[in-house]
């Protein structure tokens, strides 16, 4: 049983495409986020929901706007797609906010900006 | 969140113990270590974290100075499969709802 699944787990597409990542945790955690990866390898935090509610929102274009239907769901969509988006996009959970909750990622969503 | 240090990278012997070094000069009485790791092409991993106490778990214990600026990550028995970059994260409560992550240590197990 995988405990934070994304789907697609590759998406190549061309530039000014919409497109949107899924999220799913079956951890029964509060809390969920999205973290992107850059071609240096550094993951920088984009959203947080606690319980539905956004709670952190990064310095992130807004194209990219998160969704969370439900607290076992956070989804990601994105417009017009631009080359500076291809990057690993990572979900994650966590039982609550608390400072000694672990998070826990998924595998990752490798998206390609043609 | 306190900054850390952490070597670019370290080699292991296989069946050794790895012990990955962290500097954290900085860190206030509220913040706890973490350790993640990310194998190629996964996600990060969850590993341990501790706020001054030494803790221990299946995958690796963690050892706190006590004027808590520097802490180590122990493997006990490194495997092939525990090459990966280990990612040492200072975290405070005040900041509690997102991690910030460096650039870590690669560690290679070597056969």
């Amino acid at each position: 049983d995988t405990a934070v699944s994304q789907t697609p787990k590759y998406l190549v597409t061309q530039m000014g495409n919409d497109k949107s990542i899924k999220c799913e945790q079956n951890l029964g955690h509060d809390t969920m986020y999205w973290y992107k990866q850059d071609s240096k390898k550094f993951l920088k935090i984009m959203f947080s929901y606690n319980n539905k509610e956004l709670i952190i929102n990064e310095t992130v274009p807004n194209r990219f706007s998160p969704k969370s239907p439900d607290k076992a769901h956070l989804n990601l969509h994105i417009n017009s797609l631009e080359l500076g988006d291809s990057a690993v996009y990572f979900c994650a959970s966590s039982q609550s906010t608390g400072v000694a909750q672990p998070q826990h990622f998924g595998d990752g969503t490798r998206l390609s900006i043609l | 969140d306190a900054k850390t240090t952490q070597p670019t990278s370290m080699d292991c012997a296989e069946g050794r113990a790895a012990n990955l070094p962290c500097n954290h000069s900085t860190i206030s009485g509220n913040e706890y270590v973490y350790w993640y790791r990310q194998i190629h092409s996964q996600g990060p991993q969850y590993i341990i974290h501790g706020l001054k106490n030494n803790e221990t778990n299946e995958m690796a214990s963690l050892i706190i100075t006590e004027d808590r600026k520097s802490s180590t990550l122990i493997l006990p028995h490194a495997t092939l499969r525990d090459t990966a970059v280990y990612y040492c994260i200072v975290r405070a409560s005040g900041s509690a709802r997102q991690l910030t992550f460096g650039s870590g240590t690669q560690l290679t197990v070597l056969p």
